[in-house]
């Protein structure tokens, strides 16, 4: 596709269940990255994958929160029993992969936790 | 880690006044310095970038500015107009690693 694209565009789920989001980076990105936006915040960074180096989760908020990405395809981030302060839109990025890359975002996922 | 601090969080101007977003950056191993834009309901975009090896970038009517000794670099948008009213993001980085700052909402009245 011409961006990132990510699904669902919106989630509504209840506390305590598990939810799984999809990230498809563009064509040819090997750089992805996962942030966090609660309402009115700043971009909170999550994790990041590059190649087939392991990935960089050092912004993970606890261990209910995993991700993972095949080869330079598609990333799903999963949240175990979540809790209402996970509500936020989660943003997929991608680059090219080298170290001054344009990030491309896609639209984000809207996460409601009732 | 690296920590990103950024002021003010709102701003509000006159059409045609300048605006000055700020940035501290932890990490001295910071090497690259991006500036994106998030209008109200759409994804950020990129604006402009300054890389470690160059102390100032203009295009057009914005302007970076960074200070390497100080850890910190700026946001400087010239004539401003509506259509500049977004949240504008900082962020620093080294290898591919970008830490974004807490955003800035510029409100550019007419």
């Amino acid at each position: 596709g011409a961006g990132v694209s990510q699904s669902p565009s919106n989630k509504v789920t209840e506390k305590g269940k598990d939810v799984e989001l999809r990230c498809d980076p563009i064509s040819g990105h090997t750089a992805l990255y996962w942030y966090r936006q609660r309402l009115g915040q700043g971009l909170e960074f999550l994790i990041y994958f590059q190649g087939n180096s392991a990935p960089d989760k050092s912004g993970l908020p606890s261990d209910r929160f995993s991700a993972e990405r095949t080869g330079e395809s598609v990333s799903t981030l999963t949240i175990q029993r979540t809790q209402q302060e996970d509500s936020a839109v989660y943003l997929c990025a991608s680059s090219r992969g080298s170290r001054y890359e344009k990030l491309f975002f896609g639209s984000g996922t809207q996460l409601s936790v009732l | 880690g690296e920590n990103v601090e950024q002021h003010p969080s709102t701003l509000s101007v006159q059409e045609g006044d300048s605006a000055v977003i700020k940035c501290t950056y932890s990490d001295s191993a910071s090497n690259y310095f991006p500036w994106y834009k998030q209008e109200l309901g759409k994804r950020p975009q990129l604006i402009i970038d300054i890389r470690s090896n160059v102390g100032e970038k203009k295009d057009q009517r914005i302007a970076v500015t960074l200070n390497k000794t100080a850890k910190h670099f700026s946001l400087h948008i010239t004539e401003t107009q509506p259509e500049d009213s977004a949240v504008y993001f900082c962020a620093a980085g080294n290898t591919d690693k970008l830490i974004f700052g807490t955003g800035t909402r510029l409100q550019v009245f007419p």
